[in-house]
C-alpha cells in the first residue's frame, strides 16, 4: 500500500495554464525528490528537498517549481504550461538513515495541447 | 560512462530465467538498487544490495554485483507473465542524497 500519494494522475491542460501537481506522504521522510519520466522511459531529477524551506533544482533544468512547507507536501507547480512540459512526473520520498531507499508515487501524467 | 547503463529490452520465454544487466559510474557507491514498474504505475523497490556483498538472493531474484567492472544483475528465476514490466537499476553515489537511474530495460514475457 503506497504511503505517498500523487494527484492528479492524469492531466490534460491547455498551453499558459498553471498547473500545480500535489505530492503527500504519511512516512515522515525528510527527503523528497521530484522525477520526469521521458516518454523513452528514462527518469531525470528536477527538484528535491531535504527538509521544511528546503528546496534545491536537479540534474535536469526545468521550468516548473517546488516549495515545502510541511514535512508531507511537496507541491509541483507549472506557471504556464507548454507542450514541452508534456511528460510523467513522479515523486518520492525517503528518510536520512539506512539504505535511503525510494518510495515513490504512482505519477502524475501531464499532457499539455 | 557518465551514465548508468542497460539494455532497452528483453524478452524471456514463461518458466524461464530473466538476466537483466546494469553498469554504473561511481566505483565507490554505497547501494545499488532494483526498481520494477508497471504500465501506469510509478516504481517499486523489488531489492537492494550494498556495495560489501557480491550477492543477494530473495524468493526468485539473484543480485550479482561486480565492484571491480561496476556491473551489477537482476536474475529472474522462472519468469512468469506478471513480471513483464521496466526494470531500473539505480545508484547512490558517493556523497550524493539522490539515486541516478538507468534507462530501464523492458521485459517482455512471453507466454
Amino acid at each position: 500500500e503506497a504511503d505517498i500519494y500523487q494527484t492528479p494522475r492524469y492531466l490534460v491542460i491547455g498551453t499558459g495554464k498553471k498547473i500545480t501537481l500535489e505530492c503527500s506522504q504519511t512516512m515522515g521522510h525528510d527527503k523528497m525528490y521530484w522525477y520526469q519520466q521521458d516518454p523513452g522511459m528514462e527518469l531525470h531529477l528536477i527538484h528535491y528537498s531535504y527538509g521544511v524551506n528546503s528546496t534545491e533544482k536537479g540534474d535536469l533544468s526545468s521550468e516548473s517549481t517546488v516549495s515545502r512547507i510541511r514535512t508531507e507536501h511537496f507541491p509541483l507547480t507549472l506557471e504556464s504550461a507548454r507542450p514541452s512540459h508534456t511528460s510523467q512526473y513522479l515523486c518520492a520520498s525517503t528518510s536520512s538513515s539506512g539504505a535511503n531507499v525510494l518510495t515513490f508515487g504512482a505519477g502524475s501524467r501531464l499532457t499539455v495541447l | 560512462g557518465e551514465d548508468v547503463e542497460q539494455s532497452l529490452f528483453l524478452s524471456v520465454r514463461e518458466g524461464d530465467s530473466s538476466v537483466i544487466n546494469c553498469t554504473y559510474t561511481d566505483s565507490s557507491s554505497t547501494y545499488l538498487y532494483w526498481y520494477k514498474q508497471e504500465p501506469g504505475a510509478g516504481l517499486q523497490l523489488l531489492t537492494y544490495i550494498f556495495s560489501n556483498m557480491d550477492m543477494k538472493q530473495d524468493q526468485r531474484l539473484t543480485v550479482l554485483l561486480n565492484k571491480k567492472d561496476k556491473h551489477l544483475s537482476l536474475r529472474i528465476a522462472d519468469t512468469q507473465t506478471g513480471d513483464s514490466a521496466i526494470y531500473f537499476c539505480a545508484e547512490r553515489k558517493t556523497g550524493a542524497n539522490n539515486l541516478f537511474f538507468g534507462t530501464g530495460t523492458r521485459l517482455t514475457v512471453i507466454p
